[in-house]
């Protein structure tokens, strides 16, 4: 069975501080994917970034990075320098290879203030 | 490119009444479809989801069922709604198994 962990349920920064969101997972699978989404005011979910299992490769997207740690089952992801607009519910999630099953965190609530 | 539709956007219902929402995907074909509920404060359970017209699989037992009357249509609905239905329903797709899922703008829920 899948699960992901974000124990970090809400976070408040200043504007133009670097933030961290935490991501745990436990699976059995040796094969899975790893997942980030943005949840703004409005619901909808925006996908960020999607990590197979066997690339551990850190990823950098503009202000976001991904640091995907397979020893410790981490991917945690870094916003550099936040934003207001980055203010928003952010889920982790994980699917394993070989079906639809895909487990969401409780996510984080980031609140970047000005 | 690829959009996904749901309405009702807001939904408010009383205890008991029936229940259908639709979920739309324009711009593929053969999606594999998707519902999901967000509790208030909480992260996404799967409801049910289909890799075909006809082919519903549900996650977990509810008084909830899906259709997919066609291959790019997804129906969520209720005989009958009780007060823990309420929640943000969110529909997403995804071109095959385990591929990203790019998500509805969702439908708020309220059963009172």
């Amino acid at each position: 069975a899948q699960k992901v962990t974000q124990a970090q349920t809400e976070i408040s920064v200043v504007e133009k501080e670097d933030v961290t969101l935490d991501c745990v997972y436990e699976t059995r699978d040796t094969t899975y994917y790893l997942f980030w989404y943005k949840q703004p005011p409005s619901g909808e979910l925006v996908f960020l970034i999607r990590r197979n299992s066997f690339d551990e490769q850190n990823e950098i997207s503009g202000r976001y990075s991904w640091n995907f740690q397979k020893s410790t089952s981490s991917f945690n992801f870094t916003i550099t320098a936040s934003q207001v607009v980055d203010s928003a519910v952010y889920f982790c999630a994980l699917t394993p290879y070989n079906n639809n099953d895909m487990r969401f965190g409780a996510g984080t609530r980031l609140t970047v203030k000005p | 490119s690829q959009t996904i539709h749901q309405w009702p956007a807001t939904l408010v219902q009383p205890v008991g009444s029936p229940l259908s929402l639709e979920c739309t995907v324009e711009g593929t074909s053969n999606p594999n479809l998707y519902w999901y509920r967000q509790a208030a404060g909480r992260g996404l359970q799967l409801l049910f989801y289909s890799v075909g017209i006809g082919q519903i699989s549900s996650e977990v037992p509810q008084n909830l069922s899906a259709s997919r009357p066609q291959d790019r249509q997804f129906i969520l609905s209720s005989k009958k709604l009780l007060l823990s239905d309420s929640g943000f329903y969110l529909c997403a797709w995804s071109r095959r198994e385990r591929d990203t899922q790019y998500f509805g703008p969702g439908t708020r829920l309220t059963v009172l």
